[in-house]
């Protein structure tokens, strides 16, 4: 069966630090991978998705990236994390066909003090 | 171009009360059509999908939906609520280019 690793569960950091989270999925192969944030009072917002290695697409601009260095693994990362950067991340995984499920992660609680 | 609305961001329910929790959708394409919970501080968990057949569809935890195409509708209900209910529901829909797109969310209160 399949199953899909965050870490770190949460994370405290300092305005201006740097960020990299990391999603990992187990028991499939060449799933496309997406990161979304949750923001309080604003719902799911879809980051960052990938349908295979090196290929990503960026929905929201901000100061966040995304990479996917090999093809089970999906990393968020920033250069200076910014207040409006706090949220709860979740990366998710799909087969491939706008049909199939859309499988979640644990997420990331990140807080920016 | 979808989008999906979710009447309500709170619902308040009684114990063996009927859950209804509405959704509405548009989209240029015939849609596929998800219901997940969130319950606090966890990912999302898939509680039913439409994508063909029979419109009326059975998931999880005794939840079911029903596919309306006339009114653009996908509205969940469970019958009797439990306390374990209690959680955050979205519903979502995905047509072209394997993305979904997630309505705001209702928080579910069950009252004992």
């Amino acid at each position: 069966s399949q199953t899909i690793h965050q870490w770190p569960a949460t994370l405290v950091q300092p305005v201006g630090s740097p960020l990299s989270l990391e999603c990992t999925v187990e028991g499939t192969s060449n799933p496309n991978l997406y990161w979304y944030r949750q923001a309080a009072g604003r719902g799911l917002q879809l980051l960052f998705y990938s349908v295979g290695i090196g290929q990503i697409s960026s929905e929201v601009p901000q100061n966040l990236s995304a990479s996917r260095p090999q093809d089970r693994q999906f990393i968020l990362s920033s250069k200076k994390l910014l207040l409006s950067d706090s949220g709860f991340y979740l990366c998710a995984w799909a087969a491939g066909t706008s049909a199939d499920t859309q499988y979640f992660g644990p997420g990331t609680r990140l807080t920016v003090l | 171009a979808q989008s999906v609305t979710q009447l309500g961001s709170h619902v308040s329910v009684s114990e063996g009360a009927l859950v209804l929790l509405r959704c509405n959708y548009s989209s240029s394409v015939p849609p596929y059509l998800f219901w997940y919970v969130q319950y606090p501080n966890q990912g999302l968990q898939l509680l039913l999908k439409y994508t063909t057949g029979a419109t009326l569809v059975k998931g999880i935890n005794g939840f079911e939906a029903e596919f309306k195409k006339s009114e653009t509708s996908f509205h969940l209900t469970k019958p009797s609520a439990h306390m374990s209910d209690a959680a955050e529901y979205f519903c979502a829909v995905s047509a072209a280019g394997n993305k979904l797109t997630f309505g705001g969310g209702t928080r579910v209160l069950v009252k004992p």
